[in-house]
């Protein structure tokens, strides 16, 4: 199965200030026809995951520009440009080119 | 509007099978590209996929449980049902279903159920 590891493992960021998250997989997610299978989800406290990109970089429907996401073959990275209060929870990276599905464990995202 | 909601027991023995069914609405697996994914949550730890069934059949599991799983759609009532043998107290989690809709979100799972929380004890 594919690894994916994530760094740091928690974070504490000021409202308004910018946030970055890593995701490295133990293999390549690129397809051979273009596409990249790397998503990212937030679980907030005492709720089930939410989509927030897909394909490295695609928004999911509703999800604030704040979220960006960048990356190739194994590195990626998620940033939010003005954190507010309602981001805090822990980010998930995925990978979806092998299945099943694996998770990376995880950045827990506290607000200060 | 698509919405999932895991069922099933809260509470099972060792050794037992668990059945968990996930009645969805706002969409069919009858539809071409739809599917329909579980994934676990043990308690303070990170996600984990167990298996999936696609519109067409198809179906995945984790490597790890495969021979404990099976995943089966019910087309007509808007479910599906996914059985582990041989239930463990490593296996307490909590359960989620969710909902792959194709390209529509790069094959990734969209929409999520709320979960339900089994716990594996005598």
């Amino acid at each position: 199965d594919i690894v994916l590891t994530q760094t740091p493992l928690s974070l504490s960021v000021t409202p308004g200030q910018s946030a970055s998250f890593s995701c490295k997989s133990s293999q390549s997610l690129l397809q051979s026809d273009g596409k990249t299978f790397l998503y990212w989800y937030l679980q907030k406290p005492g709720q089930s995951p939410q989509l927030l990109l897909f394909a490295v970089s695609s928004r999911f429907s509703g999800v604030p520009d704040r979220f960006s996401g960048s990356g190739s073959g194994t590195n990626f990275t998620l940033k939010i440009s003005r954190v507010e209060a309602e981001d805090l929870g822990i980010y998930y990276c995925m990978q979806g080119i092998h299945l099943p599905y694996t998770f990376g464990q995880g950045t827990k995202l506290e607000i200060k | 509007q698509v919405t999932l909601r895991e069922s099933g027991p809260a509470l099972v023995k060792p050794t037992q099978t668990l059945t968990l069914t996930c009645s969805f609405s706002g969409f069919s697996l009858s539809t071409n590209q739809m599917c329909v994914t579980w994934i676990r949550q043990p308690p303070g730890k990170p996600l984990e996929c167990l298996a999936r069934i696609d519109w067409n059949d198809d179906k995945y599991y984790s490597t790890s449980l495969k021979t404990r799983l099976t995943i089966s759609k019910d087309t007509s009532r808007n479910q599906v049902v996914l059985t582990m043998t041989n239930m463990d107290p490593m296996d307490t989690a909590t359960y989620y279903c969710a909902r792959i809709s194709g390209p529509n979100s790069g094959w990734g799972p969209d929409y999520w159920g709320p979960g339900t929380r089994v716990t594996v004890s005598s």
